[in-house]
């Protein structure tokens, strides 16, 4: 059974701080990593995505992967209170595009 | 660019009720998904169509059946609802190829069985 795992949370920053995001997995064969940020009542949204080892960054977001420990990270730099939501970890599975989802961790940003 | 659409957006049946949810993409893309989202379950995949004219079970088809109309359109059919499909379901869609596969959700649609 392929995993992936995340901390559930909550984990609360405060505004300004980096938020520390974290999830590993478990099939050495994956090739595609994805971090999704889901509002309260809405759907998933694309915000990273990370195909290969080391760092990628987009604003303030910054994804880390590390195929080696199968764990890849989602740092938040300057976190605001926009950024409270629940942040979803996936990985590429099987041949035919199937994600594979992680719990997701909930972040709560405290003015 | 309207993105991934799903109707409706609420939906309540009573137990051994049918109704399809439908959903559009207008990004031109070849895959489309089903998913339900339940609290501590995370999202799962219903079923998948990699291409038009292909569907493919996931990890929790049974209770649903889909159909691929045509490139932009994937339904997704109750055919005698049950309590435990209560759920918010998203489907969403990506381009198939090589290692990527970055999937777009649409907004979702609540359904709550009586």
């Amino acid at each position: 059974q392929k995993e992936v795992e995340q901390n559930s949370g909550p984990l609360s920053v405060p505004e300004g701080a980096i938020a520390s995001l974290n999830c590993t997995y478990s099939d050495r064969g994956s090739q595609s990593f994805f971090w999704y940020r889901q509002y309260s009542g809405k759907s998933p949204e694309l915000i990273m995505s990370i195909y290969s080892n080391g760092d990628k960054e987009d604003g303030r977001f910054t994804a880390q992967l590390n195929k080696a420990s199968q764990y890849v990270s989602l740092l938040i730099r300057d976190s605001q209170p926009s950024d409270s939501a629940t942040y979803l970890c996936a990985t590429l599975g099987e041949q035919g595009g199937k994600l594979i989802f992680g719990q997701g961790t909930e972040l709560s940003v405290k003015p | 660019n309207a993105g991934v659409t799903q109707t409706p957006k609420f939906q309540v049946l009573k137990t051994g009720q049918s109704m399809t949810l439908q959903c559009a993409q207008d990004m031109n893309h070849n895959s489309m998904y089903w998913y339900r989202q339940d609290p501590g379950m995370g999202l799962r995949l219903i079923y998948y169509s990699a291409s038009e004219g292909t569907t493919d079970k996931g990890e929790v088809p049974n209770g649903y059946n889909v159909s691929r109309l045509n490139k932009r359109e994937f339904s997704l059919r109750l055919e005698s609802a049950a309590p435990s499909q209560t759920s918010v379901y998203f489907c969403a869609s990506s381009v198939l190829g090589s290692s990527y596969n970055e999937q777009f959700f649409g907004p979702g649609t609540r359904l709550t069985v009586l």
